[in-house]
């Protein structure tokens, strides 16, 4: 069973400390691995797609990043509006339905002024 | 660019009623997904349609069900509704059925009572 893991599950950071959020993914045949935004109440924020093992993605203060087993979304500098959750998501080719994302629970950061 | 659009935006619904929730995908886009997400989780895949074919299903059960109209509009229904079917209904859109980018809508939160 495809399985998506995303670590840690909340993260409060001081205005310009920088971090890394985690995507661990189990996927039998990855078909992309996909980072969201998600502002309280809305739908997700497209940010990235990554295809192949060390594959990188950079947009303002994220950069994302690409294992063979994992992911990481690195933050620099962050800024208050930089909070929110941040969902990761793998899309799995071999289910036959290749846009079903498996998505993790989500990264809730919180950047303080 | 109008991006996806859902509608309502907020619902109110009793046990046991049925309910309609309606998507708007891109213009151009093709492929539309459903996702349900639950309060603190990541979204959970419902259904994915095609060219107006259903082309992937979630472990859901049967009194989900959805379609997809000639101009790529969508609808997901519910039926019987469940207190445990209130969350956020998300839906996605992409340019085709594989390895493209999935836009989501702003949602359609479902209150069942």
């Amino acid at each position: 069973e495809d399985q998506v893991t995303q670590s840690p599950e909340a993260l409060r950071l001081q205005e310009g400390e920088s971090s890394s959020l985690n995507c661990s993914y189990t996927v039998s045949g990855l078909r992309g691995l996909f980072w969201y935004r998600q502002d309280p109440g809305k739908g997700p924020e497209f940010l990235f797609t990554l295809y192949s093992a060390g594959e990188e993605k950079e947009k303002e203060r994220l950069k994302a990043t690409l294992t063979k087993k994992e992911s990481f979304l690195h933050i620099t500098a962050p800024k208050p509006e930089d909070s929110a959750t941040y969902l990761c998501a793998a899309g799995d080719l071999s289910s036959g339905s290749a846009r079903q994302l498996t998505f993790g629970s989500g990264t809730q950061l919180t950047v303080l002024p | 660019d109008a991006g996806v659009t859902q509608s309502p935006t907020h619902l109110i619904k009793t046990r046991g009623q049925h309910v309609t929730l309606r998507c708007s995908p891109i213009s151009g886009h093709k492929s539309v997904s459903w996702y349900q997400q639950v309060l603190g989780q990541g979204p959970q895949f419902i259904f994915q349609y095609y060219e107006k074919e259903e082309r992937g299903r979630g472990n859901f059960p049967d009194r989900f069900s959805a379609r997809q109209f000639p101009n790529y509009s969508s609808e997901l229904n519910v039926n019987a509704l469940l207190l445990g079917d209130s969350a956020l209904y998300l839906c996605a859109s992409s340019l085709l059925g594989t390895g493209t980018e999935a836009f989501f809508g702003q949602g359609t939160r479902l209150t069942v009572v």
